[in-house]
């Protein structure tokens, strides 16, 4: 069973305070996606890694794929009220029935 | 707006029951995902569609049954509810069948059974 572990669960924070958020797993994936999900609505997708040790950043938002494509984080520098969500892990399994694989997820809550 | 259009929004019904829930991919997807979401919960994998073919099961019940039509919308079917069915239930489409494409979430139809 491949699964894809979030930590931590839950982290509320001041704003202004960096934080990290990581998606760990023993199996390698193709490719790995971060949502975020704010209350009342569906998750968007934030970005894509598909490369081992690939850095991609969105503002304040720095995500990194691990060299061996088994382990992801997120980090906020600077976080603001409007980063609040649960945010979501997705890793895509070159050999998997075309589903991806979901972590179960990060509720952040950044006040103000 | 993600074009995923999801209904109805909220249900409120009775254990035992049925109810059908209804999900537009937006225009030009061919795969469709449903996925169920409890409170404060990550998404567990219900099914896969793509262009009107089921491509992938997950953990979903024999209670449950989903199809997507010739226009490319689904349903996802919910019969002999139980109180743990009460549930988001999200449907999310895709240009491609793989799981490296962008998912197109819509906003989610809350089921509640009492």
């Amino acid at each position: 069973t491949q699964l894809l572990e979030q930590s931590p669960q839950f982290l509320s924070i001041q704003e202004g305070e960096n934080l990290t958020v990581y998606c760990n797993s023993s199996s390698v994936f193709s490719s790995l996606q971060w949502y975020r999900q704010e209350p009342g609505e569906g998750p968007v997708l934030l970005v894509t890694v598909v490369t081992g040790g690939e850095v991609k950043k969105l503002k304040r938002l720095t995500f990194q794929f691990g060299d061996a494509r088994k382990d992801s984080s997120l980090h906020i520098t600077a976080a603001q009220p409007g980063d609040t969500g649960l945010y979501l892990c997705a890793g895509g399994v070159r050999d998997s029935n075309y589903q991806l694989i979901w972590g179960a997820g990060t509720k952040l809550i950044i006040k103000p | 707006d993600s074009g995923v259009t999801q209904t109805p929004k909220h249900l409120i019904t009775a254990t035992g029951q049925r109810v059908t829930l209804r999900c537009s991919p937006r225009s030009g997807d061919l795969s469709v995902y449903w996925y169920q979401q409890s409170l404060d919960q990550g998404l567990q994998f219900l099914i896969q569609y793509y262009n009107g073919e089921e491509r992938a099961k997950g953990n979903i019940l024999e209670r449950f049954s989903a199809q997507q039509f010739p226009d490319l919308h689904s349903e996802l079917n919910l019969s002999s509810l139980e109180l743990g069915d009460s549930a988001l239930y999200f449907c999310a489409s895709s240009s491609t069948g793989h799981n490296t494409g962008e998912l197109f979430f819509g906003e989610g139809s809350r089921l509640t059974v009492l």
